[in-house]
C-alpha cells in the first residue's frame, strides 16, 4: 500500500451533482490536507486538519465541504460545482512536530472535471 | 502574507548539463524551504529541504542553497538525466505555522537525451 491513497483518480460530474473525494493515509500521521492544483498556478491550500480538528480553511467556497472522521481518513464533499473548479485535488499528510513544519506526503490526486 | 516567486517556468537542458531553479520569498520569518518533484500522473514528492540555520545542503546530484538576507533559495541539479524531467516546486512555511506551506508556481524541467 502506498502512503497516501486517493479515490477516485478521475471524476467527471455535472454542476448539479453531488460527489465525494476520499483520502486515506497509512503513515500514522496526525495532520491531513486538501490542496487544489490548477494549470499554471501554484498549489493552493484548501483545508488543514490536525488530530481530526479543522485548523485552516483558506476562504474556500461552501460548495466544498471537508470531513475528517478520524486521523487516517479525509473526505472532500462536492456539490453544485462550477467549471472553474475543474482541477487536480491533492490530499497530503504530515507528522506535526510541535511547530516545526515537516515533510508533506502527497497522494496521486483526484482529477476532477466539471461539465 | 507570504509570496513565493519561482523562475523559470520552463527549463530545457541537455543530458549531463546542470539545471538551476530559483525562488524568492517575502516573509522574513520563513524558516523551512523544501523542494518537491512532481512526475506526470503523480503527487509531489519531497526531494530536499533546508532550514534557515543552514546555508547549503547537498544530497548526491541535488543541492539547495539559501540566502536569508536576500530572501532567495535555489535548487541545483548536476549531471542531469532524463528521469529528472518533471515539475519542480519550491515552498516556504511563511510565518512558521505547521503544515502551511506556500508553494511557488512550478518549473517544468525537460532533460533531453
Amino acid at each position: 500500500e502506498t502512503g497516501v491513497t486517493q479515490t477516485p483518480r478521475h471524476l467527471v460530474m455535472g454542476m448539479t451533482n453531488k460527489k465525494s473525494l476520499k483520502c486515506e493515509q497509512h503513515l500514522g500521521h496526525n495532520a491531513m490536507y486538501w490542496y487544489k492544483q490548477s494549470a499554471k498556478k501554484p498549489l493552493e491550500l484548501m483545508f488543514v486538519y490536525s488530530l481530526e480538528e479543522r485548523v485552516e480553511n483558506n476562504s474556500v467556497p461552501s460548495r466544498f465541504s471537508p470531513e475528517c472522521p478520524n486521523s487516517s481518513h479525509l473526505f472532500l464533499h462536492l456539490h453544485t460545482l462550477q467549471p472553474e473548479d475543474s482541477a487536480l485535488y491533492l490530499c497530503a499528510s504530515s507528522q506535526e512536530t510541535g511547530g516545526n513544519t515537516g515533510e508533506l506526503f502527497f497522494g496521486e490526486g483526484s482529477r476532477l472535471t466539471v461539465l | 502574507g507570504e509570496n513565493v516567486e519561482q523562475h523559470p517556468s520552463t527549463l530545457s537542458v541537455q543530458e549531463g548539463d546542470s539545471a538551476v531553479i530559483k525562488c524568492t520569498y517575502s516573509d522574513s520569518a520563513s524558516n523551512y524551504f523544501p523542494w518537491y518533484k512532481q512526475e506526470l500522473g503523480k503527487g509531489p514528492q519531497l526531494i530536499i529541504d533546508i532550514r534557515s540555520n543552514v546555508g547549503e545542503k547537498k544530497d548526491q546530484r541535488i543541492a539547495v542553497t539559501l540566502n536569508k538576507t536576500a530572501k532567495h533559495f535555489s535548487l541545483h541539479i548536476t549531471e542531469t538525466q532524463p528521469e529528472d524531467s518533471a515539475v519542480y516546486f519550491c515552498a516556504t512555511d511563511g510565518s512558521g505555522n505547521t503544515g502551511k506551506l506556500i508553494f511557488g508556481q512550478g518549473t517544468t524541467l525537460q532533460v533531453k537525451p
